[in-house]
């Protein structure tokens, strides 16, 4: 047990919709860094925030955005979807930002169909 | 850019065989390499790393070396056991962007009793 919970576990959407995933950080930990995983695949870095500020983005077009709130929890917002988003969502929290990335916890994930 | 390219799965094996896993990266500078294990439905955990040349990474009877001379970092375990089944993750952290980690595609593993 990690300790980074994300809701919700499951989700449906159907394309063109908007879709809010959350996690709430293990206690301490002042960074978040969310990932995609497709079926069968590694996952792949979506963004990091560090003390509410984004402090790094991976190859993922500006419909991903996301927000670190004060007690450092954390959402993954996803616009416009479309079939290729379906995948697992993972979020995982760590203390201290950049460079920390050998002291992550993740979280179990959200698994997100998109009809 | 940076990746990692790791042996194709599913591999199965019997208890107590000995275990290889091959990983290899491209990278510029010193990368940190990792080994995560992802247990049926659990989240990811990190199961080992080294940080720089030559260092061995070790835990739970697992041990991976950091080859630079051949961009390697192999996977191994002297005596599987049934819950070593799993699928494993080779992965990076670039040496110029410290925030995100580079995941290879998964190897399943599956040991037979």
């Amino acid at each position: 047990e990690t300790g980074v919970t994300q809701s919700p576990t499951h989700l449906i959407k159907t394309r063109g919709q908007q879709v809010t995933l959350r996690c709430s950080s293990q206690s301490g930990h002042n960074t978040v860094s969310w990932y995609q995983q497709a079926l069968g695949q590694g996952p792949q870095f979506i963004f990091q925030y560090y003390r509410e500020e984004e402090n790094g983005r991976g190859n993922f077009p500006p419909r991903f955005s996301g927000l670190q709130f004060p007690n450092y929890s954390s959402e993954l917002n996803v616009n416009a979807l479309e079939l290729d988003d379906s995948a697992l969502y993972l979020c995982a929290s760590s203390l201290g930002g950049g460079g920390t990335n050998e002291k992550l916890f993740f979280g179990s994930g959200t698994q997100l169909s998109v009809l | 850019g940076d990746s990692v390219t790791q042996m194709e799965g599913p591999v199965t094996l019997s208890e107590e065989a000995f275990l290889t896993i091959n990983c290899t990266y491209t990278a510029t500078g010193y990368p940190s390499l990792f080994w995560y294990v992802q247990y049926p439905g659990e989240g990811l955990q990190l199961l080992l790393k080294a940080t720089k040349a030559d260092d061995k990474g070790s835990n739970k009877g697992f041990e991976a070396t950091y080859r630079k001379e051949t961009t390697s970092f192999h996977l191994e375990k002297g005596s599987v056991q049934v819950s070593d089944s799993a699928v494993y993750f080779c992965a990076l952290t670039p040496y110029s962007s410290a925030s995100k980690i580079i995941f290879g595609s998964g190897t399943r593993l599956s040991i037979r009793p």
